[in-house]
């Protein structure tokens, strides 16, 4: 089966500007989360999506990012503007929940975001 | 808060001993602890899964315990290679959110 896939692989940007990443989850997943990595540390639950509803997003720095999932499929994560310290690796990974409740998660290869 | 802690920040190991990474938690009791695998530039990959009910899981090389006594999860890779070196993530499953720890670099030369 087709992985998780993200785009774009790399991207620079001066900080105040805007940026949007795009994931598309395997197929028939319902759950979809976005993580944000930073150099040396583990990935940070930013938001989760159950369908093309958020379950968890206590974690979003809301005032200046932004995710939807339309139709349950697709999500895109927006940053808007862009500060230094948002430099990171953005993943998103999708997962389904098994019989007995344990849920392993795929992770795309993520977005390096480098802001200068 | 729910906290969950891997406090080695980096692991180095001879070719063939058996390398243990450990993986804490405090304040909660989790349900299930997934520990991944991930090399520089790529997603975490997923290796295993424990429920709070199992002690142990095994998986070729690989064997994780639950002890939640002691609120800890042990990952053991046997016979370890040179393509083991990686950096090893636990994650707690809480409900369907996935929280992870720092990780552990694992570094094993021959």
């Amino acid at each position: 089966e087709a992985g998780v896939a993200q785009s774009p692989r790399y991207k620079i940007i001066e900080k105040r500007q805007s940026v949007a990443f795009w994931c598309n989850p395997i197929s028939g997943h319902a759950t979809l989360y976005w993580y944000q990595q930073i150099l040396g540390q583990g990935p940070k639950l930013l938001i989760q999506f159950q369908n093309n509803g958020v379950v968890d997003d206590s974690q979003l720095p809301k005032d200046r990012f932004s995710a939807e999932r339309l139709k349950g499929v697709d999500s895109t994560l927006k940053i808007q503007p862009a500060k230094l310290e948002d430099s990171a690796v953005y993943l998103c990974a999708s997962s389904s929940r098994d019989s007995a409740g344990g849920t392993e998660a795929f992770f795309g290869q993520g977005t390096r975001l480098t802001v200068v | 808060s729910q906290k969950i802690e891997q406090n080695s920040e980096a692991l180095n190991i001879q070719e063939g001993k058996t390398a243990t990474l450990t993986c804490n938690y405090t304040n909660y009791s989790p349900a299930y602890l997934q520990w991944y695998r991930q090399d520089p530039g790529r997603g975490p990959v997923f290796l295993l899964l424990i429920r709070e009910n199992e002690k142990e899981k095994r998986k070729e090389r690989l064997k994780v315990t639950f002890d939640t006594t002691l609120k800890q999860s042990l990952f053991h890779i046997t016979a370890s290679q040179p393509a083991d070196s990686a950096t090893y993530l636990c994650a707690n499953q809480a409900g369907t959110a996935l929280i992870f720890g720092k990780g552990t670099t694992l570094s094993v030369s021959s």
